[in-house]
């Protein structure tokens, strides 16, 4: 079974400066993709980057990059120059067998304060 | 970009009555739709997987007699809540499963049941 550990409930940061969110998992697929899901507080869940396991050159979406070390089965979030429109809880999953179905973490709520 | 919406946003129900929830991919096929639960301040729980044309795939624990779940287009998938009752006041969000799109999420329905 595959598992997403996040374990900061709760991150702040000040505009303009970098943040990392952490995110580990656990899986024994030899091929597996990661993703990060933006949820502000409206509800919707708002796709931000996908990491592919066998991807050599770590994801880059704008001002949101996937830190993606293997070995250490740990896919962490970095946003640069965040905003204040960044505030939000930021979930991290991982496709599970097959690649059937997302299993997501618990979660980590993002402050931005001015 | 695929685009997916959920109908009704909110939906207010008295108890024992059922309430149904539309899912719909405005842009594209999706042969495979997902449906979420989110309590507050939790993570989204997988309830089912939604498959065109066959019968959904419910994960442990969940009862399919009283969320039924129908696909009966490329593009439609609906989640029933039958005889509803208070614990069953939830986010429900559902997502479509779209080949390198990251699984794009509907905006989600808030239920409450009185």
């Amino acid at each position: 079974a595959q598992k997403i550990t996040q374990t900061q409930p709760g991150m702040f940061v000040q505009e303009k400066e970098a943040v990392t969110l952490d995110c580990t998992y656990d899986t024994s697929d030899q091929s597996y993709g990661l993703f990060w899901y933006k949820q502000p507080s409206s509800g919707e869940m708002i796709f931000l980057i996908y990491q592919g396991s066998y991807d050599e050159q770590n994801a880059t979406e704008g001002r949101y990059s996937l830190n993606f070390q293997k070995a250490r089965k740990s896919a962490n979030l970095v946003i640069s120059a965040s905003q204040l429109g960044d505030s939000a809880m930021y979930f991290c999953a991982i496709f599970g067998t097959g690649f059937q179905k997302l299993v997501f973490g618990t979660g980590t709520r993002l402050l931005v304060s001015p | 970009g695929a685009v997916v919406s959920q109908h009704p946003s909110w939906v207010i129900c008295k108890s024992g009555t059922s309430v149904k929830i539309e899912c719909r991919s405005l842009d594209f096929q999706a042969t495979t739709m997902f449906w979420y639960r989110q309590f507050p301040k939790q993570s989204l729980m997988l309830m089912a997987t939604s498959n065109e044309g066959s019968k959904a795939t419910y994960e442990q624990g969940v009862e399919k007699d009283k969320f039924l779940i129908n696909h009966a287009s490329l593009t439609l998938s609906t989640l029933t809540v039958t005889s509803a009752h208070p614990e069953d006041s939830s986010f429900y969000i559902c997502s479509a499963r779209d080949v390198g799109q990251g699984d794009p999420f509907g905006p989600g329905t808030r239920l409450t049941v009185t």
